[in-house]
């Protein structure tokens, strides 16, 4: 079935880094638009960042420009979000979420993986 | 930066219509749409390009929109449909969300 899983959460300090993946299967991986979406504990959510289907552009939100990175390997169907210099406000469990172009509205969430920032 | 504002909460009686705004300078340019998220779960589309409901989606969910405000509206409100809605657009190539609705079923 259709399934995008997140993993490579857990307790970071303030300042390091830490890598996100997402694997998908069920669905054609490199014909989807990739995101990072973020919610902070009791928060709403928060868009993080943007891969196009092929990887060649991407976009962030300024609360992360600069210190994330989004990348995608469609010969391994993942997704990935390198986070360097890790603030408190960080803390959030981050979803990937794909969008089919033609509906331009995420129709394909993760369960979410907890990033914990914490000295 | 462009902003989307929701009613922090709204409340209806079972069977009764329900209906969650969301504001937004430029919305009218841009399609908006909704997503449905119950606690400890990951969001789910409702309704997608202001008014087009996914595969699956109940009828009762419906979208409109006019000039900058887009609704959502949910007719014969059942009690499973209590859960924060979240109404998202596109800005420039970036994404922004409302600050949520949670809606209670009483």
């Amino acid at each position: 079935q259709v399934q995008l899983v997140e993993s490579g959460g857990g307790v970071v300090q303030p300042g390091r880094s830490l890598r996100l993946s997402c694997a998908a299967s069920g669905f054609t991986f490199s014909s989807y638009a990739m995101h990072w979406v973020r919610q902070a504990p009791g928060k709403g959510l928060e868009w993080v960042a943007l891969t196009s289907y092929d990887g060649s552009n991407e976009y962030y939100a300024d609360s992360v420009k600069g210190r994330f990175t989004i990348s995608r390997d469609n010969s391994k169907n993942t997704l990935y979000l390198q986070m360097n210099s890790l603030r408190a406000e960080d803390m959030a469990v981050y979803f990937c979420a794909g969008a089919q172009v033609r509906i331009g509205a995420f129709d394909i969430w993760g369960q979410g993986t907890m990033v914990t920032v914490s000295s | 930066s462009n902003e989307l504002t929701q009613p922090p909460s709204v409340s209806v009686s079972p069977g009764q219509t329900a209906s969650i705004t969301c504001s937004g300078d430029k919305l009218g340019d841009k399609y908006a749409c909704w997503y449905q998220q119950k606690p400890g779960q990951a969001p789910a589309l409702v309704i997608y390009q202001d008014s087009k409901r996914p595969s699956g989606i109940p009828e009762r969910f419906s979208g409109s929109k006019s000039g900058n405000t887009a609704t959502l509206t949910i007719s014969g409100t059942q009690a499973m449909d209590e859960a924060a809605y979240y109404c998202q657009a596109w800005d420039s190539s970036t994404i922004i969300f409302g600050g949520g609705t949670k809606l209670t079923v009483l």
